[in-house]
């Protein structure tokens, strides 16, 4: 079993809706998680982070972490074109994060 | 402030040559990681340090080397490159490994460095 799993997509929504990223993590002693986007050809930059259980916003951006079920989602609200990217999900290990292979989201017009 | 800088930006090598990978950070950052990345693959761990004098393997660190050069430097050596190193190298870093709140945990990543072994 991958240490974090995402669904590797791609996921496509309409310009507008609401994408929904999923993320599940295994090991139960990870305090931090973190959302990063990454555009084609470019380096991943972080979105937000989040250590608490339930829900933070930031902007169109809301992560919601459920420690119990092991389980992160990312939630992009007015969808828009420029949001076309690959979504990296990770989770603090022993003085690193470990990162999930990434979810592509397409955004169409 | 450039945050974290990578040289060089794209490199083509032969089977067997040898090359090092730099990355420098200005954010005074304790901790320095090499990542590389292949298709469908994410982000693999090649070697980290967690402050300066220390280094540990990552998942794939067979076939590299580092070296903590001072708290702002972190090189990554191919002594015999291999068309299976052929990838993307991202130098990333961090306050810290283990705040448990995120913000010291936050890496930030360089540019990337690709990398073609024919």
């Amino acid at each position: 079993q991958k240490e974090v799993e995402q669904n590797s997509g791609p996921l496509s929504v309409p310009e507008g809706a609401i994408a929904s990223l999923n993320c599940t993590y295994s090991d139960r002693g990870s305090q931090s998680f973190f959302w990063y986007r990454q555009y084609s050809g470019k380096s991943p930059e972080l979105i937000m982070f989040i250590y608490s259980n339930g829900d933070k916003e930031d902007g169109r951006f809301t992560a919601q972490l459920n420690k119990a079920s092991q389980y992160v989602s990312l939630l992009i609200r007015d969808s828009q074109p420029s949001d076309s990217a690959t979504y990296l999900c990770a989770v603090t290990g022993y003085n690193k994060l470990i990162f999930g292979a990434g979810t592509r989201l397409a955004v169409h017009p | 402030n450039a945050g974290v800088t990578q040289t060089p930006k794209f490199q083509v090598l032969k089977t067997g040559q040898s090359m090092t990978l730099q990355c420098a950070q200005d954010m005074n950052h304790n901790s320095m990681y090499w990542y590389r990345q292949d298709p469908g693959m994410g982000l693999r761990l090649i070697y980290y340090s967690a402050s300066e004098g220390t280094t540990d393997k990552g998942e794939v660190p067979n076939g590299y080397n580092v070296s903590r050069l001072n708290k702002r430097e972190f090189s990554l050596r191919l002594e015999s490159a291999a068309p299976s190193q052929t990838s993307v190298y991202f130098c990333a870093s961090s306050f810290s490994g283990t705040s448990g709140r995120g913000v010291g945990e936050t890496q930030y990543f360089g540019p990337g460095t690709r990398l073609l072994v024919l």
